[in-house]
This record gives structure tokens, sequence and C-alpha cells, in this order.
């Protein structure tokens, strides 16, 4: 059975740009969740999404957006790039919600 | 979701067991405890999960307290490969449970 897949894995973006990322989870899970990871703040919960729905958010401004699709697949968005925004951006999936979490490698975000 | 502590950082010698702790102390009755472990520029990888009993699987074994406040994972046979940073979690499964919140976990660094 195939991983979650995430695309694309390494990205460069100016200042002010916005993003889009994608995820496809592994097959028949149907929650997606998004992290960030940084050096200086490591692993930081963003959104979570189960059917379509927004279950749980983190502490993340309202610049960072997200949406899935029934077929699960998952989406987010970083609007006016700053500088802090660069990262490593994991989707998650897991069968339902709360059951153990299957991560991606990860886009690797540089924002210049 | 209870808050974990866990060494910075240990040291196994390959071959041997590695034995990592995670204090829980604020636990609640239905908080589950996850381990994870990442490997460099990887996503995180899931280990196991349990929530009063010991549990094995093919990856390690799960040890926690009878009270709960403490765990331990344990990696029978430490390779090079196992070289990683672990995260140890608690969270409410099966509700709002896609939210991780993970720490800055132990870098276990396995020697030859």
């Amino acid at each position: 059975k195939a991983g979650v897949t995430q695309t694309p894995r390494y990205l460069i973006k100016t200042r002010g740009q916005q993003v889009t990322l994608s995820c496809s989870p592994i097959s028949g899970h149907r929650s997606v969740s998004w992290y960030q990871q940084t050096p200086g703040q490591g692993l930081q919960f963003l959104f979570e999404y189960f059917s379509e729905t927004q279950r749980n958010k983190g502490n993340f401004p309202g610049r960072f957006s997200g949406r899935q699709f029934s077929n699960s697949r998952s989406e987010m968005n970083v609007s006016t790039l700053e500088l802090g925004d660069s990262a490593l951006y994991l989707c998650a999936s897991s069968l339902v919600v709360g059951y153990e979490q299957y991560f991606g490698p990860g886009t690797r975000l540089t924002v210049t | 979701d209870a808050k974990t502590t866990q060494p910075t950082s240990m040291d196994c010698a390959e071959g041997r067991a590695a034995n990592l702790p995670c204090n829980h102390s604020t636990i609640s009755g239905n908080e589950y405890v996850y381990w994870y472990r990442q490997i460099h520029s990887q996503g995180p990888q899931y280990i196991i999960h349990g929530l009063k009993n010991n549990e094995t699987n093919e990856m390690a074994s799960l040890i926690i307290t009878e009270d709960r406040k403490s765990s331990t994972l344990i990696l029978p046979h430490a390779t090079l490969r196992d070289t990683a940073v672990y995260y140890c979690i608690v969270r409410v499964a099966f509700a709002n449970a896609g939210k991780s919140t993970f720490g800055d976990g132990t870098t276990l660094t396995v020697k030859p």
C-alpha cells in the first residue's frame, strides 16, 4: 500500500507570494493533519480534516488555510508569505480521527 | 493534551537494548501514549501506542507504569538505523485527536 505523498517536495517562494501544498493520504484513510516543523519551534500542529471538515486547528494566523476533498486528498495554502514561514510542512493521515498517524516526507518551503 | 518530558539525548551501543523514558505525570484517564520517531529530514514514523497495558510490535515494546505517569519505549536490539529523534506524545484517542502535541523529543544516537 502506498504511503502518504506530498507535492511538491521542495519549493522556493518570495515574500508576499502565496503557496499551495498538496497531500494524498494512504488509501482508505479519511483523516489528514498538517504540521509545520522549524528548528526553533519544532513540530507544530496546523489543522486536521476529516470528511472534508476541519476538525481541529492550531495557533496559526489566518494566512494558513486548508481544505480536504471528497477523495480525502488535502491541500494547504499560505498567503502573503513571510520569511518565518520557511519550514518543513508535514502531512499525516490516519484511518479515522484518533488513530495512529502516518506522515509523508514533507514539503520543504523556503521563503526568500 | 498532557505535556510530556523526555531526556534531550541518549546514546546506545549497537546491538544493545535502547530504553527511552517519558514522563507524563498529568496524563488523563482517556489519553493514550504514542511514540513516533523522526530520522533526519524525513517525516515522523509511527512506532507504537498504548493506554495502560504493555504493548509490543515488530519495532518496539512500550512499558507503561501502573499509575500511567511514565512510560518507556524499548528498542530490543538497536541498530545504527535507529538513530533518530524519538517523540513521546499523549493524546485523547477517537475525539479531536488529530492534534498531536510534539515536544522536543529525545535524540537517540546508536554507536557502533
